[in-house]
């Protein structure tokens, strides 16, 4: 799977969008960008994927290059309760064998009141 | 919908004793992978099980173990605990495996295992 890389830490005001970037730029054809956040002392949870289109939720919208090298997830109107890290993960597309999710050291996110 | 419950959420042990975790995939689900969290290593691959049968196996020694039964639901063990195995243990479902295809991956809240 691709390597990912994310700026260590984030701030954010409460109500502001939060634009959190990453670069993939050995990403290849098949490989999805997930997303996923960890609030302390909680499993991950899913946000969003995509492959090459902007995909939005009701969590957030991911915004995919169009070579596919980077992406950022944004998060519209952030709250408190946002201050999590926030890890992009690439993800090989393949029925072939993995090793699992690689997760990295992802963006600490803080959002200021 | 119930999501990934892992049971039990705390847990302290001895050093040398084992340990068995339990994780009910979400209903559908038939894939479950195993993840170790410490604040020093991150999230970490552990093993992934789909149909009961292991699939894929991270980098951890054989003292951590694990199975599927017919229902999806998973187990996994740590036999004679050392203090470093203190940590976070995540369980993680999907429909299919992870190398299966863009399908999404849930977690559980963990087993916080302490080790003393």
């Amino acid at each position: 799977d691709a390597k990912t890389t994310q700026p260590t830490s984030m701030d954010c005001a409460e109500g502001r969008a939060a634009n959190l970037p990453c670069n993939h730029s050995t990403i290849s054809g098949n490989e999805y960008v997930y997303w996923y956040r960890q609030i302390h002392s909680q499993g991950p949870q899913y946000i969003i994927h995509g492959l090459k289109n902007n995909e939005t939720n009701e969590m957030a919208s991911l915004i995919i290059t169009e070579d596919r090298k980077s992406s950022t997830l944004i998060l519209p109107h952030a709250t408190l309760r946002d201050t999590a890290v926030y890890y992009c993960i690439v993800r090989l597309y393949s029925g072939g064998g993995a090793d699992g999710l690689t997760f990295g050291k992802g963006t600490h996110l803080i959002i200021q009141p | 919908k119930a999501g990934v419950t892992q049971t039990p959420r705390y847990l302290i042990k001895t050093r040398g004793q084992q340990v068995t975790l339990s994780c009910s995939p979400i209903s559908g689900h038939r894939s479950v992978s195993w993840y170790q969290q410490t604040p020093g290593q991150g999230l970490q691959f552990l093993f992934e099980y789909f149909s009961e049968t292991q699939r894929n196996k991270g980098n951890f020694p054989g003292r951590f173990s694990g199975r599927q039964f017919s229902n999806s639901r998973s187990e996994m063990n740590v036999s004679t605990l050392e203090l470093g195995d203190s940590a976070l243990y995540l369980c993680a479902s999907s429909l299919v495996p992870p190398s299966g295809g863009g399908n999404t991956i849930y977690f559980g809240e963990g087993s916080w295992l302490t080790v003393v």
